[in-house]
């Protein structure tokens, strides 16, 4: 069975700084291309960061470069998501999804982790 | 980027069909053929309904359809079932390496 399990959200103040990761299960990691999305609290999803399968190629949203690295692991079949300089634009529940190449869709997605940016 | 424009609601009752709209441009929807749709229910992870305009992954019912003329997308859910009610978002390439989501559409069984 296919599992994505997140973690290492939670309450940061603003300008600070976060490491999401992404555990990854039932199926060979490094044969998937990967992303993050998030969602803020009663809002739409925004794809945040993408990354190719062997971890040489990344892409990130205009409102993220900068302050954001995407990493991956697949001797650890996990996904990372580096955040830095936080701001209460950032605060949403980061989601990690699967993407078959060249699908430029995600067909499967873990529960979120919640990153709230609050003094 | 711009989000694609969804209606915010869309309705029917069992057994109907209902088609939700997701409007872009030229340089995301209209220029590629990479459009998905996705169900979330409360409280719950995205699903992948539909990806390449019109394709289904494994285990998506035939009743969950997709179709695109120029720079409109749509979905289409035949024969409506309670389990249905949920948010709808499509999504798109955008082209320079970008995705676009469009703001989603909470459908209602009446």
């Amino acid at each position: 069975e296919v599992q994505l399990v997140e973690s290492g959200g939670g309450l940061v103040p603003p300008g600070g700084s976060l490491r999401l990761s992404c555990a990854a299960s039932g199926f060979t990691f490094s044969n998937y291309e990967m992303n993050w999305v998030r969602q803020a609290p009663g809002k739409g999803l925004e794809w945040v960061s993408y990354i190719s399968s062997g971890g040489s190629i990344v892409f990130y949203a205009d409102s993220v470069k900068g302050r954001v690295t995407i990493s991956r692991d697949n001797a650890k079949n996990s996904l990372y998501l580096q955040m830095n300089s936080l701001s209460a634009e950032d605060t949403a529940l980061y989601y990690c999804a699967r993407e078959p190449h060249d699908w430029n869709s995600f067909d499967f997605w873990g529960q979120g982790t919640l990153v709230t940016v609050s003094s | 980027q711009s989000a694609l424009t969804q209606p915010p609601s869309a309705s029917g009752s069992p057994g109907q069909s209902v088609t939700i709209s997701c409007t872009g441009a030229s340089s995301d929807i209209g220029g590629y053929n990479y459009v998905s749709w996705y169900q979330q229910h409360p409280g719950k992870a995205p699903k992948l309904l539909i990806y390449e305009v019109t394709k289904r992954p494994s285990g998506v019912p035939d009743r969950f359809s997709g179709s695109k003329s120029g720079n409109t997308a749509s979905l289409t859910v035949s024969g409506l079932q309670a389990e249905d009610e949920a948010d709808y978002y499509c999504s798109s390439y955008a082209g320079s390496n970008n995705l676009v989501f469009g703001g989603g559409t909470k459908l209602t069984v009446l």
